[in-house]
């Protein structure tokens, strides 16, 4: 079966960093696109990153622009988001999620981790 | 990139029909035929639901089905059962974003 697991979340002071990682099994990771969704407290889905299934091509949401990276290795079925200038605002469970088709992008998200809480205070 | 347009929450009777909207615009919902809905339980991730408008993935009931018409897209959920109370997301493909997400609905089994 399909699995991805999210881990390395916590409470960090804004202005401070943070790397996200989804380790992957169950399918042949290097097919597919990956993707970062978050969801803040009560509230809807918002989609953060995509990365290429070679990783070549990424692509962020405005609002992370210029502070988050997403990579990916794809010897170890690992995804990653790093995070740097975090914000109140970024406060969120941090899903990983598979793109539904081989080789292509934006198209439907079929599998999902369980999520990693990313709390950002002082 | 703003988000597409959901109705906060709808509601049904066992056995009823029930539709929930998305609207957006010519650059997501209009522009492709590339609409997803996912259903979030209380504490858990989503799960696909519809991709394409109106495909189902294996294992989703035919209860569930989807359409569009213009800058709308539409989820209709069937002889609604008491396991359908959820949240409901829209996605589309966006020319601006890769990915946008649908507000959200709140659907109540009365």
């Amino acid at each position: 079966d399909e699995q991805l697991l999210e881990s390395g979340g916590g409470l960090v002071q804004p202005g401070g960093s943070l790397r996200l990682s989804c380790a992957a099994s169950g399918f042949t990771f290097s097919n597919y696109a990956m993707n970062w969704v978050r969801q803040a407290p009560g509230k809807g889905l918002e989609w953060v990153s995509e990365i290429s299934s070679s990783g070549d091509s990424t692509y962020y949401a405005d609002s992370v622009r210029g502070r988050f990276t997403i990579s990916r290795d794809n010897s170890k079925n690992t995804l990653y988001l790093h995070m740097h200038n975090l914000r109140a605002e970024d406060t969120a469970v941090y899903y990983c999620a598979k793109d539904l088709w081989v080789g292509a992008t934006g198209l439907g998200l079929d599998y999902w981790g369980q999520g990693t809480l990313l709390t950002v205070s002082s | 990139q703003s988000a597409l347009t959901q109705p906060a929450s709808v509601s049904g009777s066992p056995g009823q029909s029930i539709t929930i909207s998305c609207t957006g615009f010519s650059s997501d919902v209009a522009g492709y035929n590339y609409v997803s809905w996912y259903q979030q339980h209380p504490g858990n991730a989503p799960k696909l639901m519809v991709y394409d408008v109106n495909a189902r993935p294996s294992g989703v009931s035919t209860r569930f089905s989807g359409s569009k018409s213009g800058n709308t897209a539409s989820l209709t959920i069937s002889g609604l059962q008491a396991e359908d109370e959820a949240d409901y997301f829209c996605s589309s493909y966006s020319s601006g974003s890769v990915y946008v997400f649908g507000t959200g609905t709140k659907v109540t089994v009365l």
